[in-house]
C-alpha cells in the first residue's frame, strides 16, 4: 500500500510478557518516528530513525523499551517485561526527510492485563 | 512537560459555522504543523506553517502564527459534519532536534448536521 502500515492493529497480552510492534514506513521516506498516544500523557515521542545515524532515543520511558530498523525499512518496537502502565495505542510515522510533514499509521492498540 | 497547550479542549457547533481552535507553544520552533485525527485512526496532517510565515490558506483550513507569542490558531470556515475529529497542533523544534514532534492535547470537534 502507499501508506505507513502498522501491525498488529491490536494487542492484548499479559503483565510481564514481550510485545513487539512492527512498522512498514512509506517507501522512500528516510525518517520514521515512533510515537505513544494514552489518555493521562497525549501524544509523546518515544524514537527517531533517520537513515543510517544513530537514533534518537531520548523519548524512550525506560530500558525496557527498544527499537530497530532494519535495512532502512521496516521498524520494530519492542517492549520487555510489560507493565499495566504501558497501555497505550503506539503510532508510527515517516517522512520524507526530517522537517517535512509526517505520515501516520493507523496504530497498535496495545492492552496489558 | 514540553507539550504545548490547546484550547478548547472541546468544541461542539452546527454545520456551516466557523471553528476556531488556538495552541500554545513554548519552545522556540522550526514550523507548526496541525494534524487531524478520526476515532480509532492515525493522524493526517493538514497544514504546515513556517516560523517566518505568519498565515497560511488550505481549501477551508486558516492558519496563524504568532512566535512573539508563541501560538497559533486554526480556523476552519464552513464547518461539515465530516470535520468531526480531533484537531491537533504540533512543533517541530529544527534540524539539531530530528524532526521529531511535541503536540499539544487537542482539541476534540463536533460538527452536528
Amino acid at each position: 500500500g502507499a501508506g505507513v502500515s502498522q501491525s498488529p492493529s491490536n494487542k492484548v497480552t499479559e503483565k510481564g510478557k514481550d510485545v513487539e510492534l512492527r512498522c512498514d514506513p512509506i517507501s522512500g521516506h528516510t525518517a520514521l518516528y515512533w510515537y505513544r498516544q494514552s489518555l493521562g500523557q497525549g501524544l509523546e515521542f518515544l524514537i527517531y530513525f533517520q537513515g543510517n545515524s544513530a537514533p534518537d532515543k531520548s523519548g524512550l520511558p525506560s530500558d525496557r523499551f527498544s527499537a530497530e530498523r532494519t535495512g532502512g525499512s521496516v521498524s520494530t518496537l519492542t517492549i520487555q517485561r510489560t507493565q499495566q502502565e504501558d497501555s497505550a495505542v503506539y503510532l508510527c510515522a515517516s517522512s520524507s526527510q526530517q522537517g517535512q510533514p509526517q505520515h501516520f499509521g493507523d496504530g497498535t492498540r496495545l492492552s496489558i492485563l | 512537560s514540553q507539550q504545548g497547550e490547546e484550547d478548547p479542549q472541546a468544541l461542539s457547533i452546527q454545520e456551516g459555522e466557523n471553528a476556531t481552535m488556538n495552541c500554545s507553544y513554548k519552545t522556540s520552533i522550526n514550523n507548526l504543523q496541525w494534524y487531524r485525527q478520526n476515532s480509532g485512526r492515525g493522524l493526517v496532517h493538514l497544514i504546515l506553517i513556517r516560523s517566518n510565515e505568519r498565515e497560511k490558506h488550505s481549501g477551508r483550513l486558516r492558519v496563524t502564527l504568532d512566535t512573539s507569542k508563541k501560538s497559533s490558531s486554526l480556523l476552519i470556515t464552513a464547518s461539515r459534519a465530516a470535520d468531526t475529529a480531533s484537531y491537533f497542533c504540533a512543533t517541530d523544534a529544527g534540524y539539531n532536534q530530528g524532526g521529531k514532534l511535541i503536540f499539544g492535547q487537542g482539541t476534540e470537534l463536533s460538527v452536528k448536521p
